[in-house]
């Protein structure tokens, strides 16, 4: 167990809706980060949170956003979903965003299905 | 941009065999390099780093992996795999200096027979 959890496990939805996937991270760390890992691939990067703010963004659309709050948890959000955000998303925790080589530790995702 | 490649994607092995999963890298600044390792139904987790140092770096059950800066490669090892191993691997990697940007490769699937 990392400590870093996430909600929901799995959900479903249709094309055009909007979706918010939630994350707890570990006790002590400060530093969230959002993949999405797409059928047969490795995990991408989508955003990373620093004090709640934005710090990081790979390449992504806008209509994917995120929320950091003072308790260091996490929201992702998607809206216009298409059938492509069809994915596993993790979020992963670490406790210094300066330190490139630190350790992340991962949830066990929630798994998005888009109709 | 940085980029990762593994070479393959799905390997079966015979408990005992050894293990060699390849690994290339683009970038061409200083990086940090990982093999994380996700075993079925259980989340990513870090197997092995470098980031400075001795090229050749040991990781957690048994593994270890070699930086090789000349080919961009950073190969992972294991000299006699076991059943428990079966997993799917993935090399990763960051810019030295950068924020916790992780490209990951696309994984490999480690099956080993009993």
């Amino acid at each position: 167990e990392t400590g870093v959890t996430q909600s929901p496990t799995h959900l479903i939805k249709t094309r055009g809706q909007q979706v918010t996937l939630r994350c707890s991270s570990q006790s002590g760390h400060n530093t969230v980060s959002w993949y999405q890992q797409a059928l047969g691939q490795g995990p991408q990067f989508i955003f990373q949170y620093y004090r709640e703010e934005e710090n990081g963004r790979g390449n992504f659309p806008p209509r994917f956003s995120g929320l950091q709050f003072p308790n260091y948890s996490s929201e992702l959000n998607v809206n216009a979903l298409e059938l492509d955000d069809s994915a596993l998303y993790l979020c992963a925790s670490s406790p210094n965003r300066r330190v490139s080589h630190e350790e992340l530790f991962f949830g066990e995702g929630s798994r998005l299905t888009v109709l | 941009a940085q980029s990762v490649s593994q070479h393959n994607h799905h390997v079966i092995l015979s408990e005992a065999a050894s293990l060699e999963l390849g690994c290339n890298y683009s970038y061409g600044g200083t990086v940090n390099l990982f093999w994380y390792v996700q075993y079925p139904g259980q989340h990513l987790q870090l197997l092995l780093k470098y980031f400075s140092g001795d090229p050749l770096v040991k990781g957690i059950k048994g593994f270890e992996a070699e930086f090789i800066k000349s080919k961009f490669s950073f190969n992972l090892r294991k000299p006699s795999v076991q059943w428990s191993d079966t997993a799917e691997y993935f090399c990763a990697v960051t810019s030295s200096g950068g924020y916790q940007k992780v490209t990951f490769g696309i994984g490999t699937k480690l099956q080993v027979i009993p």
